[in-house]
């Protein structure tokens, strides 16, 4: 099956600071989504990206999918308390499976 | 708004019971999902269904077995359960391929 990689596995920063999480693939993908899970919770849909270099904002969320669609990063600028959580991006798998990756844990300092 | 709701939060079984997850949901969605969460290893599939009476093998099907008999319903078995099997898992739908997938809120499963 597909594979894919998401870094970085942990990140702490201090409120106000900008988070980037990126996630590859070995192969071309048809498209890519990515979730929000808050400590506790269970995860929740952001996003899906479809096209060759792609960019969707949300807000302070900015999403980006590779122009050879094998890669996809998600940025956030200036967090707050209130992004804490852990961000999966995941891949459609040949067929209908979804492969998520194993996520960023985002913590928050204020 | 989709709700998908697990049967259980928290649930204590004993090694070598049968143990039953149940999910539910509310919007007619045509595919199921169950996976498992564990630290630093994200979300593993175990087992999908596309339909009614449909099951497909996930990832790490070993030691499970799923169960739709209705398409609102899908349930996930625990033939005998193992402390490897204590996990959070996670029940999910879609209306169809390309869609979003819509969680529960998880079951805290411990076998002791």
């Amino acid at each position: 099956g597909q594979q894919v990689m998401q870094i970085p596995q942990y990140q702490h920063v201090q409120e106000g600071e900008d988070f980037t999480t990126y996630c590859n693939s070995s192969t071309t993908l048809s498209n890519i989504q990515w979730y929000k899970q808050r400590p506790g919770g269970h995860p929740v849909f952001l996003i899906q990206l479809v096209k060759s270099g792609e960019v969707k904002k949300q807000k302070r969320l900015t999403f980006q999918f590779g122009e050879a669609k094998k890669n996809s990063s998600l940025h956030i600028t200036a967090t707050q308390t209130t992004d804490v959580g852990t961000y999966f991006c995941a891949l459609m798998e040949y067929g209908n499976k979804l492969v998520f990756g194993a996520g960023t844990i985002l913590r928050v300092k204020s | 708004d989709v709700k998908v709701t697990q049967s259980s939060r928290y649930l204590v079984k004993r090694t070598g019971e049968k143990v039953f997850l149940e999910c539910v949901q509310d919007m007619d969605h045509e595919n199921m999902f169950w996976y498992r969460q564990d630290p630093g290893l994200g979300l593993r599939l175990i087992y999908f269904s596309y339909d009614v009476k449909m099951k497909e093998k996930g990832d790490i099907p070993e030691g499970y077995s799923v169960s739709r008999e209705k398409k609102e319903r899908f349930s996930l078995i625990l033939e005998s359960a193992s402390t490897n099997q204590t996990s959070m898992y996670l029940c999910a739908s879609r209306a169809s391929r390309n869609q979003p997938q819509h969680f529960g809120d998880g079951t805290r499963l411990s076998i002791l």
